[in-house]
């Protein structure tokens, strides 16, 4: 089937804006992660929603970003009032609930705040 | 908290054999995983170790010793497509922390 998509691809904002990116996982997987990849970087953990559990926000750097997790299925991250510093791709991931340690990787969004 | 190291980058020829090494301070973990991503593209998952020992995947094997608190991807019969990055990562609790990442570049 089809693997995980993100929207948009890239997203060219202005400091201060709220930005909304997407994720659809495989389905039938019941666990998502967010992450976060500057340039020339790692992958730095956001967010993760397994079933119907409260999620793991451990890895949110600061209380403008959120997710929601709809149906158990897509996932929306919300940046609010961007800042530089948040440009990066952000990265969605999704894996079957036992097999955590092999993730499905979406495209990212390449996100630019001017 | 956790820290993975590995080596910001590796040079090697075509058909040679590398080794990326990923060493770890922490405890507790599930298993250690390797990822591969190439310029401009997601990560792919190459292996996985829930134990010591060595895992081979056709011309890619990884490595862990916790006992050492190191593991290493060794990559054979290098091919110019195999220029990419790799990343390790450990399993806690259901989600993974990722290492900081090789740059492998594969010359002709």
């Amino acid at each position: 089937g089809a693997g995980v998509s993100q929207s948009p691809s890239n997203k060219v904002t202005e400091k201060g804006k709220d930005v909304e990116l997407r994720c659809d996982p495989i389905s039938g997987h019941t666990a998502l992660y967010w992450y976060r990849q500057s340039l020339g970087q790692g992958l730095e953990f956001l967010i993760y929603f397994q079933g119907n559990s409260a999620p793991d926000k451990s890895g949110l750097p600061s209380d403008r970003f959120s997710a929601e997790r709809t149906g158990g299925s897509v996932s929306t991250l919300t940046i609010q009032r961007t800042q530089q510093e948040d440009s990066a791709v952000y990265l969605c991931a999704s894996s079957s609930g036992t097999a955590y340690n092999e993730q499905f990787f979406g495209p990212g969004t390449r996100l630019t705040v001017l | 908290g956790q820290s993975l190291e590995q080596p910001s980058e590796v040079t090697a020829v075509e058909g040679a054999i590398v080794q990326i090494n990923c060493t770890y301070q922490t405890s507790g973990f599930y298993g250690l995983s390797w990822y591969q991503q190439h310029d401009g593209g997601a990560p792919t998952f190459l292996s996985y170790n829930a134990l010591d020992g060595l895992e081979e995947t056709g011309r890619f094997s990884s490595f862990l010793s916790r006992s050492d608190s190191y593991g290493y991807l060794l990559l054979q019969e290098l091919q110019m497509k195999d220029s990419a990055s790799y990343f390790c990562a450990v399993g806690y609790t259901d989600k993974l922390i990722f290492g900081t990442g090789t740059r492998l570049q594969v010359f002709p």
